[in-house]
């Protein structure tokens, strides 16, 4: 069956550091990969997705993600993380067919200090 | 440009009463429909999905049931609620093929 991990739960980083969110994936087939965020009182929004081409992929407000096959990874990055970003993030998998069931990982709540 | 619009917001009912929570897109034809149920550290699961009108799969046994009349219309249902149905339910939408979801604001249902 598929499964989503994200390892961290909960993150606190100050403003202008760096972020790495950990996403690994457990699948044998080809994927799709996505990171969708969730600000407060918002509803969950798509930040970037990896269908093909590329593995490293540029999606809104700076975030970045890189899709390492041998590694069952699709790592979010950002070099420097705002207060604004302070959301739950989301990794989300399904295998390539017709009905596009997502499978998500459990979240990570990333709190930015000003 | 697409909308998907998800009602009511906020719900609070009583144990062993019915339920009914409604989806609808705009903007858009044929698409899928998810339901999904969000609880804190546990990221969402998906309960049901449609390909089509009549259309619904199950993917975990539940006291729940989901039905979609229309096209655009996807409605979550219960004769009779558990404590345990108490949580954050999203609707969702995508075009066929595996293409990103979109998805609703969200419904907190608490059941006393």
């Amino acid at each position: 069956a598929q499964s989503v991990s994200q390892h961290n739960h909960h993150v606190i980083l100050s403003e202008a550091a760096s972020l790495e969110l950990g996403c690994n994936y457990s699948y044998g087939g080809t994927v799709n990969l996505f990171w969708y965020v969730q600000y407060p009182g918002q509803h969950l929004q798509l930040l970037l997705k990896y269908f093909s081409g590329d593995p490293l992929v540029k999606g809104i407000k700076g975030f970045e993600a890189e899709f390492i096959k041998s590694k069952f990874s699709f790592n979010l990055r950002k070099p420097s993380v705002q207060w604004s970003d302070t959301a739950e993030y989301f990794c989300a998998v399904n295998a390539r067919g017709a009905t596009n069931k997502l499978i998500f990982g459990t979240g990570t709540l990333l709190a930015v200090q000003p | 440009s697409q909308t998907i619009h998800q009602w009511p917001a906020t719900l609070v009912q009583p144990v062993g009463s019915p339920l009914s929570l409604e989806c609808t897109v705009e903007g858009t034809s044929n698409p899928n429909l998810y339901w999904y149920r969000q609880a804190a550290g546990r990221g969402l699961q998906l309960l049901f999905y449609s390909v089509g009108i009549g259309q619904i799969s199950s993917e975990v046994p539940q006291n729940l049931s989901a039905s979609r009349p229309q096209d655009r219309q996807f409605i979550l249902s219960s004769k009779k609620l558990l404590l345990s149905d108490s949580g954050f339910y999203l609707c969702a939408w995508s075009s066929k093929g595996n293409q990103p979801q979109h998805f609703g604001d969200g419904t907190r249902l608490s059941i006393l």
